[in-house]
């Protein structure tokens, strides 16, 4: 059985730092993109950007790169989403997501149970 | 960039009815186009892929439709278990990759 299972909720003030997981399990980790989805309170779905963790191959939405980092280790299983100064903003839940086709950008077939980051002072 | 528009914002329609719902996309997405359904704490669940073809274990009353630009989503009978928020989204252009529309709240008339 596919299983994307992230890290708990965390809560965090501005300008620190944060990385939260994703571990996929029950499928080859290398062959399928991870993607990152952004939902921000009582708002819709931001695509953040998507990583290959076969080859480290990143893609980032435009309008968030520079903004933060998706790194993966597929030693582990596991993706990363990583700020190194969060803001207010920040205040969101994050998801993982896969395709379902192997080593395919695609549509987004399975899904994490998110993690919600709140940033305060 | 490849801008999706999700019409309406909210529909109100009583069980047992038929809902449409739609979603444009700026420029042709060819037929890569998936719609999710959200319900409230839960993950996004995949319904639809391919524009037209239905996810695993996803009830036959729900039916996707349209090619390029204009697409629907159509849920043949609404059950209780249906309302929730709806969203479609394009996976075909590069590099933006992904994008969402803003979702249509679905909700009991």
């Amino acid at each position: 059985e596919v299983q994307l299972v992230q890290s708990g909720a965390e809560v965090k003030k501005p300008g620190e730092s944060l990385r939260i997981s994703c571990k996929g399990s029950g499928y080859s980790f290398t062959t399928y993109w991870i993607g990152w989805v952004r939902q921000m309170p009582g708002k819709g779905l931001e695509w953040m950007g998507i990583i290959y963790p076969g080859d480290s191959d990143t893609r980032y939405s435009p309008s968030l790169q520079g903004q933060v980092t998706i790194s993966a280790d597929k030693s582990i299983s596991t993706a990363y989403l990583q700020w190194s100064s969060l803001k207010a903003s920040d205040t969101a839940m994050y998801y993982c997501a896969r395709p379902g086709l192997v080593a395919t950008l695609d549509y987004f077939d399975y899904w994490g149970q998110g993690t919600l980051v709140s940033v305060s002072s | 960039e490849i801008v999706m528009t999700q019409s309406p914002a909210t529909l109100s329609v009583s069980p047992g009815e038929r809902a449409t719902l739609s979603c444009r996309a700026s420029q042709s997405v060819s037929s890569n186009l998936a719609w999710y359904q959200q319900k409230p704490g839960q993950a996004p669940r995949l319904l639809i892929y391919g524009a037209s073809t239905r996810a695993t274990g996803i009830p036959a009353r729900f039916s996707g439709s349209g090619s390029g630009t204009e697409f629907t989503l159509t849920i043949s009978s609404l059950q209780s278990e249906d309302f929730a928020v709806y969203y479609c989204q394009q996976y075909n252009n590069w590099p933006h990759m992904y994008t969402f529309g803003q979702g249509t709240n679905l909700e009991i008339k």
